[in-house]
């Protein structure tokens, strides 16, 4: 079965430290996307990344960073120089093709960035 | 991309109303979603609708009531609702959500739902 573990329920840094948030997930697929995104005090989730199970090279945005590794099943996201504004949930999740719409979301890590 | 809009933001209602959700999509996408968003809970994915047409209904109860007119709208019509669907429910949209296709989701800002 599918599943997305986010272990990481809350983190709190300082602004400016880096901070990294864990995602692992479950799938007998060969084929499958991963996900982030966040979501501000405002509510909507905002898409941050997609990556398919195909393309394993890290990418980087700015100050946010992406590292999938298929060996040990993780998904981590990691920001740079993290900001106050960085403050929000963010929530891994999975899908899979053969799975026709659904995404399979983790429960969220609450990332809160003090001044 | 924010082309996804629900109105109201929040919605107080007694057991016995009945209210509707609005979902808009500005994207010119084919799929819509309706997620729940529980306190502590993963979102829950509670239909889906592709090309106006309902591919999952993902056991919710019959007291949740979707209605996809065309591609752009979606609405949840809410009658006789318990106070544990109090939650945030969240509207998507993707380009197509058919089989082998894996379009990114955009979320709307959710309606905030209590159910007093």
């Amino acid at each position: 079965a599918q599943k997305v573990t986010q272990a990481q329920t809350e983190i709190s840094v300082v602004e400016k430290e880096d901070v990294t948030l864990d995602c692992v997930y479950e799938t007998r697929d060969t084929t499958y996307y991963l996900f982030w995104y966040k979501q501000p005090p405002s509510g909507e989730l905002v898409f941050l990344i997609r990556r398919n199970s195909f393309d394993e090279q890290n990418e980087i945005s700015g100050r946010y960073s992406w590292n999938f590794q298929k060996s040990t099943s993780s998904f981590n996201f990691t920001i740079t120089a993290s900001q106050v504004v960085d403050s929000a949930v963010y929530f891994c999740a999975l899908s899979e093709p053969d799975n026709t719409d659904k995404l399979i979301f983790g429960t969220g890590t609450r990332l809160q960035v003090f001044p | 991309e924010t082309g996804v809009t629900q109105t109201p933001r929040h919605l107080v209602m007694g057991m016995t109303n009945k209210k509707s959700l609005k979902c808009e999509q500005h994207l010119g996408h084919n799929a819509m979603y309706w997620y729940k968003q529980s306190a502590k809970k993963p979102l829950e994915l509670m239909f889906v609708y592709n090309f106006k047409e309902q591919t999952e209904n993902n056991s919710v109860p019959s007291r949740f009531s979707p209605e996809c007119p065309n591609s752009s709208h979606l609405f949840l019509h809410l009658h006789t609702l318990q106070p544990e669907d109090s939650a945030l429910y969240l509207c998507a949209s993707s380009q197509d959500g058919g089989l082998d296709s894996t379009d990114t989701q955009y979320f709307g800002p959710g309606t905030r739902l209590t159910v007093l």
